[in-house]
């Protein structure tokens, strides 16, 4: 089946430092969307993408739909705290019902 | 978790009992996801669902494991004959569009 890979598996910078991570794909998806997970809780969506070479921010956070439609990127700039969590990029593929496959996360941790 | 609800948040079971999580979808959503997410990984994909009618199965393991989403009330997912394999947290997601919001997820421990 579709599988994302998710680079790095985690993180572990100063608060105030850039942070990039980012998803590829043997296979193209249709969407790709960014989700945060903090612990003991269900993902929160950050962002969604939804056409090639799409470009969106949301406050600190800009995310990228790669040209191929293989590939995605998550920035952070000006990390803080609270931004500690997992990071998973997540897209629909080939399905038509909806269904979201996951990459493994990115885990992050800021160092006040 | 944007209004869907899910209960109980944490569920203990002997090998061999039954587990049924609930999931109540925002208002007025007809789409209910399962996803499930063993520790260190990602979610996974288990069952699509809307009011009364189950649209994709494919990730749900053939045996052991059933869904509904009746005409009234939550969707439930149910777990038969438990074994710690099962041991993971169930999230479900609620969807009008294209959008899925999770919930807050129940985390399942099998003695």
């Amino acid at each position: 089946g579709q599988q994302l890979n998710q680079s790095p598996q985690s993180m572990f910078i100063q608060e105030g430092e850039d942070v990039s991570m980012n998803c590829t794909s043997s296979s193209i998806f249709n969407t790709w969307l960014w989700y945060k997970q903090d612990p003991g809780e269900g993902p929160v969506l950050l962002i969604a993408l939804y056409k090639a070479g799409e470009l969106t921010s949301n406050g600190r956070l800009t995310a990228q739909f790669g040209i191929t439609r293989k590939d995605s990127f998550l920035n952070i700039s000006a990390s803080i705290p609270s931004d500690v969590g997992i990071y998973f990029c997540a897209g629909h593929g080939s399905s038509n019902t909806g269904k979201l496959i996951f990459g493994q996360g990115t885990t992050l941790q800021v160092k006040p | 978790n944007a209004g869907v609800m899910q209960n109980p948040r944490h569920l203990v079971r002997r090998r061999g009992q039954e587990a049924r999580l609930r999931c109540s979808p925002v208002k007025g959503h007809s789409h209910v996801y399962w996803y499930r997410q063993l520790p260190e990984e990602g979610l996974k994909f288990m069952v699509y669902l809307q009011k009364e009618n189950i649209i994709d199965e494919s990730g749900m393991p053939k045996e052991r494991f059933s869904a509904e989403f009746p005409k009234e009330g939550p969707s439930i997912l149910r777990i038969q004959q438990v074994v710690r394999g099962d041991s993971a947290a169930y999230f479900c997601a609620s969807a009008d569009s294209d959008t899925q919001y999770f919930g807050p997820g129940t985390r399942l421990t099998v003695l």
